[in-house]
């Protein structure tokens, strides 16, 4: 079946504006997270959405990032007032049920790059 | 959570087995040890897990010491496709936040 799906794949904006991250997760998986690589800082969690419940945010950098996930299924990220740190590849992932780590999967991300 | 010591780069002869090792001294005894792979461009992919018995699954094994303090992913006969970043990270099973750091660059050669 199809697997976790990612746009677009690659972004390049300038500093100060914002963009919007898109992730279609597999089709029945109820939890989804977004993470984040950059070649400094290895892969960083970001957020973590399941079912109904309120999502974690621990892992969201600052304000200016946000994740909404509509229907229970699609998720946008937003990075709002982008900065040239925020250049990573953003990485979707989305699993069954309860949070487990051998069970996510993981889309090909969106390599951001803030000029 | 406990942190993992991995070199940073191997070789590997196509068919042949790949041994990587992973050291994680400090390890709790609630803590699985779990071996992840990125190819390039893509993202990362679980491979195997283990808590202080081997493990076997049709990707590759999983070794750990009997003190949990080490462990070595072994892919038995290596392909060209195996060629990607390894990483080891250590974590309690109810751990939803997967993070790594630098990993190791396995390169297969024909």
């Amino acid at each position: 079946g199809a697997g976790v799906s990612q746009s677009p794949s690659n972004k390049v904006t300038e500093k100060g504006k914002d963009v919007e991250l898109r992730c279609d997760p597999i089709s029945g998986h109820t939890a989804l997270y977004w993470y984040r690589q950059s070649l400094g800082q290895g892969l960083e969690f970001l957020i973590y959405f399941q079912g109904n419940s309120a999502p974690d945010k621990s892992g969201l950098p600052s304000d200016r990032f946000s994740a909404e996930r509509t229907g229970g299924s699609v998720s946008t990220l937003t990075i709002q007032r982008t900065q040239q740190e925020d250049s990573a590849v953003y990485l979707c992932a989305s699993s069954y049920g309860g949070a487990s780590l051998n069970e996510q999967y993981f889309g090909p991300g969106t390599r951001l790059t803030v000029t | 959570d406990a942190k993992t010591t991995q070199p940073p780069s191997m070789d590997c002869a196509e068919g042949r087995a790949a041994n990587l090792p992973c050291n994680h001294s400090t390890i709790s005894g609630n803590e699985y040890v779990y071996w992840y792979r990125q190819i390039h461009s893509q993202g990362p992919q679980y491979i195997i897990h283990g808590l202080k018995n081997n493990e076997t699954n049709e990707m590759a094994s999983l070794i750990i010491t009997e003190d949990r303090k080490s462990s070595t992913l072994i892919l038995p006969h290596a392909t060209l496709r195996d060629t990607a970043v390894y990483y080891c990270i250590v974590r309690v099973d109810s751990d939803y936040k997967l993070s790594f750091g630098a990993g190791t660059t396995v390169t297969v050669r024909a």
